[in-house]
C-alpha cells in the first residue's frame, strides 16, 4: 500500500536544542497530520495541514511547535526549543482528501529530549 | 480523561481461535471508527472501518460489531493466525474533521 516515510528513525537531544522532524508524505496526498505517542499511552493528534496552512492543532501543540511544507518537499515538524515532556513517537500521516479518507500512517520517529 | 477505551490491554488467544478486542467511547458526536494494525517498528495501517449508520462491518476474518446505544464496538478476528500478533487500536472521528481520537490498543498475540 501508499507509503509515508519519516526521518530520521530516532532522535536523541539535549533539552533546549531546535528539532526538526521530517515526513515525505504519499505522493498526491494533500493532507498532513502529526500525532504524538508517549510511551504507555494512546497517540494524540497534534496538528492537521492542508494547502500550506494549519487547520486545526490541539492543546498539545505548544507554541515551541511549528510545522511547513515548503515547495512540496518534506513535511516538517519543528521543536524549537525542546523540553523533557517532548520525548514521544511522533507519527506523521497523510490523506488524499479530509473526511472518510484513510489516514496512512509512517513509522514514526522516537524523540528522546536529555 | 480518555475519549476512546480498548479492553484488554493485552490478550493471547491459540492459532485459530476467535479473538474479540472491545472498545468504547464518550463523545456521541463521533460517527466514525477506524481500527488500525501495527506491527513492531512500523505505523499503523488501516484495518477495518465502520461508520455510526452500520451495526456490522466484515471483511474476511475480521468483523467489527457496533452498539450505537451503548457506545461500544468490538472487532472479532476469527482464525487467528499468528501473523495477526501486533497492537490494534481503535480510533473514532466526528463528521466534518478528520482529527483521529485513538484508544491505548490491545496487543495481541497468537499462539501456534
Amino acid at each position: 500500500g501508499p507509503k509515508v516515510l519519516q526521518i530520521p528513525s530516532h532522535q536523541i537531544i539535549d533539552m533546549g536544542q531546535m528539532v526538526t522532524l521530517n515526513c515525505d508524505p504519499v505522493s498526491n496526498h494533500l493532507y498532513f497530520y502529526w500525532y504524538k505517542q508517549i510511551l504507555g499511552q494512546q497517540m494524540e493528534f497534534l496538528v492537521n495541514f492542508y494547502n500550506g496552512k494549519v487547520m486545526e492543532k490541539s492543546k498539545l501543540f505548544k507554541d515551541q511547535f511549528s510545522v511547513e511544507r515548503p515547495d512540496g518537499s518534506y513535511f516538517t515538524l519543528k521543536i524549537q526549543p525542546t523540553a523533557l515532556e517532548d520525548s514521544a513517537v511522533y507519527f506523521c500521516a497523510s490523506s488524499p482528501g479530509w473526511t472518510q479518507d484513510t489516514q496512512y500512517f509512517g513509522p514514526g520517529t522516537r524523540l528522546l529530549v536529555l | 480523561q480518555q475519549q476512546v477505551r480498548q479492553s484488554p490491554q493485552s490478550l493471547t488467544v491459540w492459532e485459530g481461535e476467535t479473538a474479540i478486542l472491545n472498545c468504547s467511547y464518550e463523545d456521541s458526536t463521533f460517527n466514525y471508527f477506524p481500527w488500525y494494525q501495527q506491527f513492531p517498528g512500523e505505523g499503523p495501517a488501516l484495518l477495518i472501518s465502520i461508520s455510526s449508520v452500520s451495526d456490522k462491518k466484515e471483511d474476511g476474518r475480521f468483523t467489527i460489531f457496533f452498539n450505537k446505544r451503548e457506545k461500544k464496538l468490538s472487532l472479532h478476528i476469527t482464525d487467528s493466525q499468528p501473523g495477526d500478533s501486533a497492537t490494534y487500536f481503535c480510533a473514532a472521528r466526528t463528521g466534518g474533521n478528520n482529527k483521529l481520537t485513538f484508544g491505548q490498543g490491545t496487543v495481541l498475540s497468537v499462539i501456534p
